[in-house]
């Protein structure tokens, strides 16, 4: 079976400061492994997602992931923290199973908290 | 392009009601996912329809059951409510891939629960 860890619950960065939000997986098969941001109140946005192509992974609004096989890790990075990029992170993983994909399984979150 | 249609968006019952969330997923898409999402919590897998077939089951409770019609759509009824039913109900959808090929899911707006 497939699980995410997501290793902080809350990150808080300076405006302008580089973002690191952690993220490991375990899987039986090959994953495929998505970030998604979820503003208050709002939908689940796909950031990014490693479906078995290029290791690293770019995203929008200045996101990128790379898919570390042998560290089962796929950490979200940001040069810069925007204002706007206040809100939860989900670190999302899915078996590529041979009879078919399975269903999304979701870490705990991460809450990131940008100060002017 | 089409997205992932979920109604109603808001929806207030009264304890031991019923309740019934309606899914339209994007077109040509055959896998439908419901989760639920309590405050402050992340996403937890229902139940999944590839095909019209229930094809993956999570933690949904037996007071709740789902299904997939011919056109493609999906209902999920829960009755007899309880408070801790008050959530966000989220239904996705995507091409389920086979073979080892990764596909990402695609998320509605979700249909907020509340239960008084």
């Amino acid at each position: 079976a497939q699980s995410v860890t997501q290793l902080d619950s809350h990150v808080s960065v300076s405006e302008g400061t580089p973002v690191l939000l952690r993220c490991n997986y375990s899987s039986s098969y090959s994953p495929s492994l998505f970030w998604y941001v979820q503003h208050p109140n709002k939908g689940l946005q796909l950031l990014l997602k490693y479906t078995s192509a290029a290791t690293l992974v770019k995203g929008i609004n200045g996101f990128e992931a790379e898919f570390k096989k042998s560290e089962t890790s796929f950490h979200l990075t940001k040069p810069s923290a925007h204002m706007s990029d206040a809100a939860e992170y989900f670190c999302v993983v899915s078996d590529r199973a041979p009879a078919g994909n399975t269903p999304l399984v979701f870490g705990k979150g991460t809450r990131l908290s940008v100060i002017a | 392009a089409a997205g992932v249609i979920q109604s109603p968006r808001h929806l207030i019952k009264e304890k031991r009601e019923t309740a019934t969330l309606k899914c339209y997923p994007i077109p040509r898409h055959d896998t439908v996912y419901w989760y639920q999402q309590g405050p402050g919590q992340d996403p937890q897998f229902l139940i999944s329809f590839y095909e019209k077939m229930q094809s993956d089951k999570g933690s949904i409770p037996d007071r709740f059951s789902a299904q997939q019609f011919s056109d493609y759509h999906s209902e999920l009824n829960m009755s007899s409510l309880e408070l801790g039913d008050s959530a966000l109900y989220f239904c996705a959808s995507s091409l389920r891939g086979r073979g080892g090929v990764g596909t990402e899911a695609f998320f509605g707006q979700g249909t907020r629960l509340t239960v008084v």
